[in-house]
């Protein structure tokens, strides 16, 4: 079972609304990254966070924000939905030491997120 | 720009098959390759290969690296209609601003019949 969890685990919402979407991380971990799977495709790299700042970022626009809390969980927000961001939204908690190294990448069960 | 291919896209077998799956890249300052295999929605982990023709083996799945000629393959011996799934290769590149952004593949569907 993994201790990685998000939430909700499906969500329909309408284009121009706006999303919330929760992530907690392993104990243990520090660092948190989400990624969009979309049907029939491999994961894309949104961003990650380290110790409550972003850490890095994918090609993905502004209107997709994230935060880091103090206990290491994580919310992925999105404004403005739009059709094609319907998919399978994944976070994955890694703990990154202060050398570069990092272990125990665990994925949580995603969240569907259809927009309609 | 950084890529990584899988093939086959998909593949359909019989229980008792033995299956190769392969994963190629081209990623400027490789730093690993990582196996994930997805059944629903999370990916689960398989394997993380850093270098060269080291074999890692888990029970019927084993992989193995070749970083000169830059790809990856998994093998599952005697299949089971449990192993269907998506099998994923990620490699993570080394980045100066420690970003742990994974490269993925399409994913190889792999379907195993009783």
């Amino acid at each position: 079972e993994t201790g990685v969890t998000q939430s909700p685990t499906h969500l329909i919402k309408t284009r121009g609304q706006q999303v919330t979407l929760r992530c907690s991380s392993q104990s243990g971990h520090n660092t948190v990254s989400w990624y969009q799977q979309a049907l029939g495709q491999g994961p894309q790299f949104i961003f990650q966070y380290y110790r409550e700042e972003e850490n890095g970022r994918g090609n993905f626009p502004p209107r997709f924000s994230g935060l880091q809390f103090p206990n290491y969980s994580s919310e992925l927000n999105v404004n403005a939905l739009e059709l094609d961001d319907s998919a399978l939204y994944l976070c994955a908690s890694s703990h990154l030491w202060r050398d570069g190294a990092d272990y125990g990448y665990t994925f949580g069960s995603g969240t569907r997120l259809t927009v309609v | 720009e950084d890529k990584v291919v899988q093939s086959p896209l998909s593949l359909v077998v019989h229980e008792g098959d033995t299956v190769t799956l392969n994963c190629s890249y081209e990623v400027t300052n490789f730093r690993s390759l990582l196996w994930y295999k997805q059944e629903k929605k999370a990916p689960t982990f398989l394997f993380m290969l850093t270098s060269s023709g080291i074999e890692k083996k888990s029970g019927r799945l084993s992989s193995i690296l070749d970083k000169k000629e830059l790809f990856s393959i998994l093998n599952i011996t005697a299949t089971q209609t449990g192993d269907s799934a998506i099998y994923l290769c990620a490699v993570r590149p080394i980045d100066a601003g420690n970003n742990r952004k994974l490269i993925w593949g399409l994913g190889t569907s792999l379907a195993v019949n009783p």
